[in-house]
């Protein structure tokens, strides 16, 4: 079965400085990983992606993310952080080995402080 | 390009009402379709998606139904709204392939009274 863990409810951190949103996985076959955000009362949207190839991502606003697949992880990172990044961000996987149902995490919400 | 349409954007309906919310996608043909709903806003719970006309699979058994009338329309309904049916409502699509990156529409905030 397929899961995604995000540990953390919530992170905060002082704008300029870095971040970072965590998230674990676990799925049957080679996964496909996805990073979203969500504002106040909108729907989500697309950040960034794993498929294959290079596991350094390189997204959306700035975002990056890192697949390490020896620990099952897919943390998202952004070098300095903007008061405007503060959000809600989703970690989501997809099995590749068919199916159309993509599994996502809990949420973590995002402060960045002036 | 591809745009999705989903209304109506809040909606506060009594108890034992019956529910209608309309999702469109536009730009795109023969795409994957999702209903989920958002609790307290946080997690997302699939409740249905359809990978064609009148196919759909139901992820959560419950008093909601969808449908699937035309290509790009899918419909979330039910005869009796309850409390519990109280969420954010999001309508998103996507195209078979490798990624599948969903695209989400703005929500319908439901609020049952």
């Amino acid at each position: 079965a397929q899961s995604v863990a995000q540990p953390e409810d919530q992170v905060n951190v002082a704008e300029g400085n870095p971040l970072t949103v965590k998230c674990t996985y676990s799925v049957s076959g080679n996964p496909y990983l996805f990073w979203y955000v969500q504002y106040p009362n909108r729907g989500l949207q697309f950040l960034l992606k794993y498929i294959t190839g290079d596991n350094l991502v390189k997204g959306s606003y700035g975002f990056e993310a890192e697949f390490n697949k020896s620990q099952t992880s897919f943390h998202l990172k952004k070098p300095s952080a903007l008061v405007s990044d503060s959000a809600l961000y989703f970690c989501a996987v997809r099995a590749d080995t068919g199916g159309f149902k993509t599994i996502f995490g809990a949420g973590t919400r995002l402060f960045v402080k002036a | 390009s591809q745009t999705i349409h989903q209304w109506p954007a809040t909606l506060v309906q009594p108890v034992g009402s019956p529910l209608s919310l309309e999702c469109t996608v536009e730009g795109t043909s023969n795409p994957n379709l999702y209903w989920y709903r958002q609790a307290a806003g946080r997690g997302l719970q699939l409740l249905f998606y359809s990978v064609g006309i009148g196919q759909i699979s139901s992820e959560v058994p419950q008093n909601l139904s969808a449908s699937r009338p035309q290509d790009r329309q899918f419909i979330l309904s039910s005869k009796k709204l309850l409390l519990s049916d109280s969420g954010f409502y999001l309508c998103a699509w996507s195209v078979s392939g490798r990624g599948n990156i969903q695209y989400f529409g703005a929500g319908t905030r439901l609020s049952v009274l």
